[in-house]
């Protein structure tokens, strides 16, 4: 059974642009979560789609956006790039809603310059 | 708000057992997760308990759970070289909140 896929695995944009990245969870999970780590503020949670409706967000600006698509694979948006915006981003993939496995890919580095 | 917190570093032995402690706020919690991060990768799930739980083995992990201090330890037994990465504790209501992580270095 193939495991959670993210792509790109690395990425670098420069300050204004914007960014589409995307998560294939698997197969038969249809809860997907993004998570963004950094040095100075750890693992935080941006945002979960099931069913392609949006249940839960987390405390970051509009310029987040996501979405998921009827296979439950989702992408994620991040426009008006900033330096701060740097980070390893991160999907995790859930069987269903308030699951008890959340598993994680590789995620996205995503480098701003 | 929610809150969870861990230790940064831990050095043990190779050979010996390693203790990683954590401590969280949320009294709502369902369950609570021990994920390791190697280097350039991503999270691995090594273990998860509920919330009504006291303890969980899962082979060389022991998981214990002191809900009424809202303290969570995972016991590595025979720590390894390849042990070597951090542990994130994180707990779960509607989202997961991680820990900062638990940097565990394995020495000869």
């Amino acid at each position: 059974k193939a495991g959670v896929t993210q792509t790109p695995r690395y990425l670098i944009k420069t300050r204004g642009q914007q960014v589409t990245l995307s998560c294939s969870p698997i197969s038969g999970h249809r809860s997907v979560s993004w998570y963004q780590q950094t040095p100075g503020q750890g693992l935080q949670f941006l945002f979960e789609y099931f069913s392609e409706t949006q249940r839960n967000k987390g405390n970051f600006p509009g310029r987040f956006s996501g979405r998921q698509f009827s296979n439950s694979r989702s992408e994620m948006n991040v426009s008006t790039l900033e330096l701060g915006d740097s980070a390893l981003y991160l999907c995790a993939s859930s069987p269903g809603r308030l699951n008890t496995e959340a598993f994680f890919g590789q995620g996205t580095r995503l480098t701003v310059v | 708000g929610e809150d969870v917190e861990q230790s940064l570093f831990l050095s043990v032995r190779e050979g010996d057992s390693s203790v990683i402690n954590c401590t969280y706020t949320d009294s709502s919690s369902t369950y609570l997760y021990w994920y390791k991060q190697e280097p350039g990768a991503g999270l691995q799930l090594l273990t998860y308990i509920f919330s009504n739980m006291d303890m969980k083995q899962d082979q060389r992990l022991t998981v214990l759970l002191n809900k009424k201090d809202k303290h969570l330890s995972l016991r590595i037994a025979d720590t390894q070289t390849g042990d070597s990465a951090i542990y994130f504790c994180a707990d779960f209501y509607n989202k997961l909140i991680f820990g900062a992580g638990t940097r565990l270095a394995v020495h000869p």
